[in-house]
């Protein structure tokens, strides 16, 4: 079936470091990946995306990385904040519909 | 803040109840969708609002209903409340055109519902 998982549930990071979140997907027909960042109390807030004909896109302190060989999503957050804390899910459509299909999370915890 | 809207914010029903959940969208967004967010899980996908029109469902029973407003403002709908349906209710919107998905969806606060 359709789904999108998370190698590791909660990852703790030394303020500065750089955070690498993982992510397996199994709808190979997904042709756009999204990352969300969601705070306790929060709506899902919209980080980063990437098209399937893409394999690298940069933002602002974050990187994401598809590998469509091995069904692979990765965020990379650059100098890790206190407020990078939260969860954050993979999302990816349906194979070109409306719907998302989301991962269940990382919790990233930044230690001072 | 991303200009969505979600009200209430908190809601407590008792089982077999009926609840109705509603969002207002972000300003000229014509596209709300609604998840279904259990407790340390992902947000699954109810259905979609287009335009007034139902664009789509996930895999959610009929006692899942919605309706979108011609000020593309939205409301979710659950009948027979059962248990499980206690969980954060999300609702994004984006301007989309029929069947893209490719829009970033602008996500409401949510509302808590819990089911007794």
């Amino acid at each position: 079936g359709e789904s999108v998982g998370l190698h590791l549930p909660t990852l703790s990071v030394q303020e500065g470091d750089n955070s690498i979140i993982n992510c397996a997907y199994s709808n190979s027909a997904s042709d756009y990946f999204i990352w969300y960042k969601q705070e306790s109390g929060k709506g899902p807030q919209f980080i980063i995306d990437i098209r399937s004909n893409m394999d690298k896109r940069q933002g602002q302190r974050v990187t994401v990385l598809l590998n469509k060989t091995v069904k692979h999503l990765s965020l990379q957050i650059a100098a890790t904040q206190p407020g990078d804390s939260a969860v954050y899910f993979c999302a990816q459509d349906a194979g070109g519909t409306y719907k998302y299909i989301f991962g269940t999370g990382t919790r990233l915890k930044v230690l001072a | 803040e991303t200009g969505v809207t979600q009200s209430p914010t908190h809601l407590i029903k008792t089982r077999g109840q009926q609840v109705t959940l509603r969002c207002s969208s972000q300003s000229g967004h014509n596209t709300v969708s609604w998840y279904q967010q259990a407790l340390g899980q992902g947000p699954q996908f109810i259905f979609q609002y287009y335009r007034e029109e139902e664009n789509g469902r996930g895999n959610f029973p009929p006692r899942f209903s919605g309706l979108q407003f011609p000020n593309y403002s939205s409301e979710l709908n659950v009948n027979a409340l059962e248990l499980d349906d206690s969980a954060l209710y999300l609702c994004a919107s984006s301007l989309a055109g029929l069947s893209s998905s490719y829009n970033e969806q602008f996500f409401g606060p949510g509302t808590r519902l819990t089911v007794l």
